[in-house]
């Protein structure tokens, strides 16, 4: 059975930066696209990045480019995503999912909420 | 980028009612290459991810029930729930995945309530 479970959420203070964690199992990892997609309390879902199966395509969602990384560690069945310089606008519950042949989302976590305030 | 808007933002229908949720993307999402439209219909139950529903516009993910279906081509899509049951009361995403380089956009969601 896919499993997805991501971590690293909580509370961060703006301008702080968090590293969210997301393990993977149940299927083969490295032959998968992965991708972040997050939704702010009440609101719809918004995709935020993707990364290839050996990282060499890495994409963003074009409001969000140059605070994100994302990255994957194919050894340890784990993907992430770093954000710099945090705002009170990326409150959000943070979903890791994975793409089916690069394309749309089959299996989801269930999340990982991060709360930026002072 | 490409645009998906979705109508209506929410949606009332009685037990047993057809349920109809539209969406338009602002361009096509069509690859002639493939003979594929680049669509996904994913389902968000409160406090649960989303699940998808259906892909390519109108494959069935499995174990979603029949009563699920998908259609439409281009840049107009609609799902349609044939017999409305309790369990559906959810809200709908659409998903395109067709631009280059692979941009995923969502709808902004049509939320389904019985009435």
């Amino acid at each position: 059975e896919v499993h997805l479970v991501e971590s690293g959420g909580g509370l961060v203070k703006p301008g702080g930066t968090l590293r969210l964690s997301c393990a993977a199992s149940g299927f083969p990892f490295n032959s998968y696209t992965m991708n972040w997609v997050r939704q702010a309390p009440g609101k719809g879902l918004e995709w935020v990045s993707s990364i290839s199966i050996s990282s060499t395509h890495i994409y963003y969602a074009d409001s969000l480019k140059g605070r994100f990384t994302i990255s994957r560690d194919n050894a340890k069945n784990s993907l992430y995503l770093q954000i710099n310089t945090v705002r009170a606008e990326d409150t959000a519950v943070y979903f890791c999912a994975r793409a089916m042949a690069g394309y749309y989302f089959d299996s989801w976590g269930q999340g990982t909420l991060v709360t930026v305030s002072s | 980028d490409i645009v998906m808007t979705q109508s209506p933002d929410s949606l009332a229908v009685s037990l047993g009612e057809r349920a109809t949720i539209n969406c338009k993307s602002s361009q096509s999402v069509f690859h002639s290459s493939t003979n594929k439209n680049y669509l996904a219909w994913y389902q968000q139950k409160p406090g649960q991810p989303p699940k998808l529903l259906v892909y390519w516009a109108s494959t069935r993910e499995s174990g979603v029930p029949d009563r699920f279906s998908g259609s439409g081509s281009g840049t107009d899509f609609t799902l349609t729930i044939s017999s409305l049951q309790a369990e559906d009361v959810a809200v709908y995403y659409c998903q395109q995945y067709y631009s280059t380089p692979l941009m995923h956009t969502f709808g902004q969601g049509t939320k389904l309530e019985i009435k």
